[in-house]
């Protein structure tokens, strides 16, 4: 079957540090994977994404590459900011298409 | 904005009344998906749509049903609510699976007391 697994939280950093959330899926074929932010009050909205292997999201900073040696997505960045801070969730969309699936989320607390 | 609204947005309800949860888009996307969101379990699905009148089952449908008669309105009924399903419940929308991108709803809290 399909699912994603992404590392605990809550993390804490101080601003400027380097991120890295870890993320690793299960999955028959050839899923997409998607980095999704979560801020207070709002819904989910795509961060990033990555189509095949060995492609790399990027966006606002933010980068992953999709490992398919690894079933692995880890998302970072080398400097955050304090309005990084939010929940972070990874997900794959099914080969099928029509189904996505979403990690347990992560959030991120980036202080001054 | 994609055109995707939700409602109500709050509900507090009792134990075994009904509820329904509405999601309303203006994108014509004919794939719509409803989510619950707990701690610890992250987006969960609950039912989605691939078109008029056809729905299918996510991974915790179970006490949840959902009607989709025109495109641009997917509904969420809780037959008999329980306090396990107080969450906050997020409808999501796609043009079509290869577009690949959900779009989500601001979202639904319910209560049930």
């Amino acid at each position: 079957g399909n699912s994603v697994t992404q590392m605990e939280g809550p993390v804490t950093l101080s601003e400027e540090a380097f991120l890295t959330i870890n993320c690793t899926y299960t999955a028959t074929g050839y899923p997409s994977l998607f980095w999704y932010v979560q801020y207070p009050g709002e819904g989910l909205q795509l961060l990033l994404k990555a189509t095949k292997a060995d492609d790399k999201g990027s966006n606002k900073g933010f980068e992953a590459t999709y490992r398919k040696e690894t079933t692995s997505f880890h998302l970072e960045k080398g400097s955050v900011q304090v309005s990084d801070s939010a929940v972070y969730f990874c997900a794959l969309q099914s080969d099928t298409g029509n189904q996505f699936y979403f990690g347990t989320g992560t959030s991120l607390t980036v202080i001054p | 904005d994609a055109g995707i609204t939700q409602s109500p947005r709050h509900k507090v309800t009792e134990t075994g009344t009904p509820v329904t949860l509405r999601c309303h888009q203006t994108e014509n996307h004919r794939y719509m998906y409803w989510y619950r969101q707990d701690p610890g379990h992250g987006l969960r699905l609950i039912h989605y749509s691939y078109g008029v009148k056809d729905t299918d089952k996510g991974e915790v449908s179970d006490g949840y049903s959902v009607s989709r008669s025109k495109t641009e309105d997917f509904l969420l009924t809780l037959e008999s609510a329980t306090s396990s399903q107080t969450s906050v419940y997020f409808c999501a929308i796609t043009e079509n699976v290869g577009a690949n991108v959900l779009t989500f709803g601001a979202g639904s809290r319910l209560t049930v007391l």
